[in-house]
């Protein structure tokens, strides 16, 4: 399998911050990353697809980028809705996988 | 707009089998991967497996042995049974569709998620 490790597990950041999680693959997996936001109790919702491609209707602010085994999320100015856990997937290869999560507090 | 819906016993004895449904609304089964995945406190999220509408599954080899995902096309469902369960089966159950391109394949939309307990 591969494993998807992502960093930091939790963070704290201040409303307008740039914020940055990454996740690391134990293969490459080209461009087959995306990312996903979780608010307590409900569904994953996806953010990014493809490590950079934005979804639909979510705010520019989130970015994707990398390749490889290499990845990035950045949220460029960090709002209060903004709180949540961040997960990233890959679809290279099943049994596809996700990180561990990251979580991202407001100060 | 598709939207995805689990439904089935929230709570199963140990050695007995899981059952959920997922119902699809707004769209056919067609062309996608509909797939089933759990989230524990212990493992995290975990994809279980999937079936298209013809039937063509693929499962996590973790989960292999005890579970089979099936296709109702008439009825637009697709579901999850999973035998043998113990305490370690007590999960957070998402029913998602699986969109696949040459960029990457991806999970949405999802159901809300069923909380599955397996407890005597």
């Amino acid at each position: 399998d591969i494993q998807m490790t992502q960093s930091p597990s939790s963070l704290s950041a201040s409303v307008g911050d740039r914020v940055t999680i990454t996740c690391r693959a134990s293969q490459s997996i080209s461009m087959h990353l995306n990312w996903y936001q979780q608010k307590p109790g409900k569904a994953p919702k996806l953010l990014i697809y493809g490590a950079s491609s934005l979804q639909s209707g979510v705010p520019s602010r989130f970015r994707g980028s990398g390749s490889g085994t290499d990845f990035t999320l950045t949220i460029s100015s960090l709002q209060p809705e903004d709180s949540s856990t961040y997960f990233c997937q890959q679809s290279y290869a099943t049994p596809w996988t996700f990180g561990q999560g990251s979580k991202v507090e407001i100060k | 707009q598709v939207q995805l819906q689990e439904s089935g016993p929230g709570l199963v004895k140990p050695s007995e089998t899981l059952s959920l449904i997922c119902t699809v609304s707004g769209g056919s089964l067609s062309i996608y991967y509909w797939s089933w995945i759990r989230q524990s406190p212990g493992k995290g999220l975990e994809w279980i497996g999937y079936t298209t509408d013809s039937g063509k599954t693929n499962y996590n080899p973790s989960l292999k042995s005890r579970v089979t995902i099936s296709v109702a096309t008439s009825r637009n469902q697709f579901s999850l049974n999973m035998s043998s369960v113990t305490a370690a089966d007590t999960a957070v159950y998402y029913c998602a569709k699986f969109t696949y391109s040459s960029l990457s394949g991806w999970f949405d939309p999802w159901g809300q998620g069923t909380l599955v307990t397996v407890s005597s």
